[in-house]
Formats: C-alpha cells, sequence, structure tokens
C-alpha cells in the first residue's frame, strides 16, 4: 500500500523560495500509470491542485502558479519535489502531495505539512 | 478555470439521517468528478470517483450520481464517524478544481 510523506521547513520568510519533499514508500514512483500531485489548503478554506509530475512526460502547473512552481522527480529516492519561488503570505497552508490516478482522482494523500510564510 | 460549487456549504443533521450534497460544475464534465471527506487536521480521503464509483473501502451508505453539471453525493444512514467536510472534485480540463466545501455537523 503506498504511503506519502511530506517534508520540509515549517516556515519561510517572503520573497524566498518554499521547498518540500514528498517521500513515497510501499511503491515505486516509476511504475505504473500514476501522477505526483501537490494540492494546498490555506487555513479554513478549500483546496487548491498546484500541479503534477510523472516520469513520462513534462509537469502540469496550475496557470496562477506556473511562473513560480518547479516539480521534480528524484527516482533514486523514490521521492518528488516541490519549489514554490517568491512566496507571500498568501502561500500560507497546508500542503499536501498526492498519488493521481491516471483520471484525475487523488488517492492516497500525505498527511500534510503546514508552511508559513512570515519574516 | 471550471467552477466547482457546493451546495450547501453547511449542513446539520443527526446520527441515523439521510443525507444529499450537491455539486454543481461551470460547464460540462461529463462523469469526471470525484468527492472526498476531511476530518479536522487530517488529509482528504477519497470517497467516491467517477461520479458514482464507491472507492475500495469505503462503506456502502456513501453514494455519488450525476454526470455532466450536477452531481450529488448522499449518505445513506449516517453514522458519528461522518461528520465531517466534503468536497468535490473536477477532473475533466486542468486544472483540476475543487468545490468550496460541505461542512457536514452533527445536530
Amino acid at each position: 500500500q503506498v504511503q506519502l510523506q511530506e517534508s520540509g521547513p515549517g516556515l519561510v520568510k517572503p520573497s524566498q523560495t518554499l521547498s518540500l519533499t514528498c517521500s513515497v514508500s510501499g511503491g515505486s514512483i516509476s511504475s505504473g500509470s500514476y501522477y505526483w500531485s501537490w494540492i494546498r489548503q490555506p487555513a479554513g478554506k478549500g483546496l487548491e491542485w498546484i500541479g503534477r509530475i510523472y516520469t513520462s512526460g513534462r509537469p502540469k502547473y496550475i496557470p496562477s502558479l506556473e511562473s513560480r512552481v518547479t516539480m521534480s522527480l528524484d527516482t533514486s529516492k523514490n521521492e518528488f519535489s516541490l519549489k514554490l519561488s517568491s512566496v507571500t503570505a498568501a502561500d500560507t497552508a497546508v500542503y499536501y502531495c498526492a498519488k493521481e490516478a491516471v483520471n484525475g482522482w487523488f488517492d492516497p494523500w500525505g498527511q500534510g505539512t503546514p508552511v508559513t510564510v512570515s519574516s | 478555470d471550471i467552477q466547482m460549487t457546493q451546495s450547501p456549504s453547511s449542513v446539520s443533521a443527526s446520527v441515523g439521517d439521510r443525507v444529499t450534497i450537491t455539486c454543481r460544475a461551470s460547464q460540462a464534465i461529463s462523469n469526471w468528478l470525484a468527492w472526498y471527506q476531511q476530518k479536522p487536521g487530517k488529509a482528504p480521503k477519497l470517497l467516491i470517483y467517477a461520479a458514482s464509483s464507491l472507492q475500495s473501502g469505503v462503506p456502502s451508505r456513501f453514494s455519488g450520481s450525476g454526470s455532466g453539471t450536477d452531481f450529488t453525493l448522499t449518505i445513506g444512514s449516517l453514522q458519528a464517524e461522518d461528520f465531517a467536510t466534503y468536497y468535490c472534485q473536477q477532473a475533466n480540463r486542468f486544472p483540476h478544481t475543487f468545490g468550496q466545501g460541505t461542512k457536514l455537523e452533527i445536530k
């Protein structure tokens, strides 16, 4: 059974780059027809899909963040990463990684990691 | 982007009640819709995919229906563990988008 776990700094200064990693266990990120996605949720608010990556193609990002987002895969470590540059307070949220089926459903999800943007 | 609108935003119900939550897409999405349950401090959990397919391990009191722009999630007989926030999500077009959520509270 695949499990995902996010890690990274919980506090990032404005204008800096947020960097998170999602470690995958119980399955290889290189196998199967799956995507690996990042989703965020500001406190008390709804869910926002950030983008996805997979081994066989280019990553896809939400247009509103495309200029600031970079996703990558490290198959040797069985993990994938998110970098979000030039962060502001509006980027404060719980960040989730998730396995995305080819049809677009997210399952399972990591437990989430809170990130605060503040000086 | 496709906008997903859920109603109601919150609902109060009692154990044993039947509850229906609605999700409307701003344009037709066929059956490219999923439902998730989220409890406080936890990650969302997939309940229903392809509008009406029950995810493995999810109790049969959960059901989904709809196609095109209008969808429903029904909980047949509420249990204590069902009080949570529910989200719909469309996967028909990029970017994937979620509804704003429906909070199911104990009456």
